[in-house]
């Protein structure tokens, strides 16, 4: 079973910041938190990962709670090109990624 | 800089035929290589996983096998296929211990 809960869907407009929640309330203390994402009909997209502190790139950004039982993944400025389905995942035993249903994000004009 | 594989793209096969997709793997060494399949509109499913040449690891029961017989060659195979095996698999390599990196992905179905 997937470690990570997400909301099915959520709307964005273009040019606001998207901010997709994640609950990992199980996580273990030295399990990483991964962000993945899919555009319709290619294979999945790493975006960012991290263990307890927020990280920063050129895609977005993660902020994990202080207890580490949820995290957001951040668009600054959605575009068009961002709606995808974004997938949070905790790492499991012998480096395996155990994958949820994801979340569709939708951008909005 | 690395780069993964994965052939074909689409393909059409009846029930009973065998399947062979394969991905290989470029710029890098002993990679972890992993198969996944993605029914529409859900999560990946991992179904094969390797840390080394011979080295596979089965995550779920099914008529589909894996083989690794080059360090950066991952095998895909099914003796008879059935409607059910029809998906979309992907085919992903990680160094050890950190994130994937997917190929482009083969959408097969099964008629």
């Amino acid at each position: 079973d997937a470690k990570t809960t997400q909301p099915p869907s959520m709307d964005c407009a273009e040019g606001r910041a998207a901010n997709l929640p994640c609950n990992h309330s199980t996580i273990s203390g030295n399990e990483y938190v991964y962000w993945y994402r899919q555009i319709h009909s290619q294979g999945p997209q790493y975006i960012i990962h991290g263990l307890k502190n927020n990280e920063t790139n050129e895609m977005a950004s993660l902020i994990i709670t202080e207890d580490r039982k949820s995290s957001t993944l951040i668009l600054p400025h959605a575009t068009l090109r961002d709606t995808a389905v974004y997938y949070c995942i905790v790492r499991g035993t012998n480096y395996q990624l155990i994958w949820g249903a994801g979340t569709k994000l939708i951008i909005k004009p | 800089s690395q780069t993964i594989h994965q052939w074909p793209a689409t393909l059409v096969q009846p029930v009973g035929s065998p399947l062979s997709l394969e991905c290989t793997v470029e710029g890098t060494s002993n990679p972890n290589l992993y198969w996944y399949r993605q029914a529409a509109g859900r999560g990946l499913q991992l179904l094969f996983y390797s840390v080394g040449i011979g080295q596979i690891s089965s995550e779920v029961p099914q008529n589909l096998s894996a083989s690794r017989p080059q360090d950066r060659q991952f095998i895909l195979s099914s003796k008879k296929l059935l409607l059910s095996d029809s998906g979309f698999y992907l085919c992903a390599w990680s160094p050890q211990g950190d994130g994937y990196t997917f190929g482009s992905g083969t959408r097969l179905t099964v008629v």
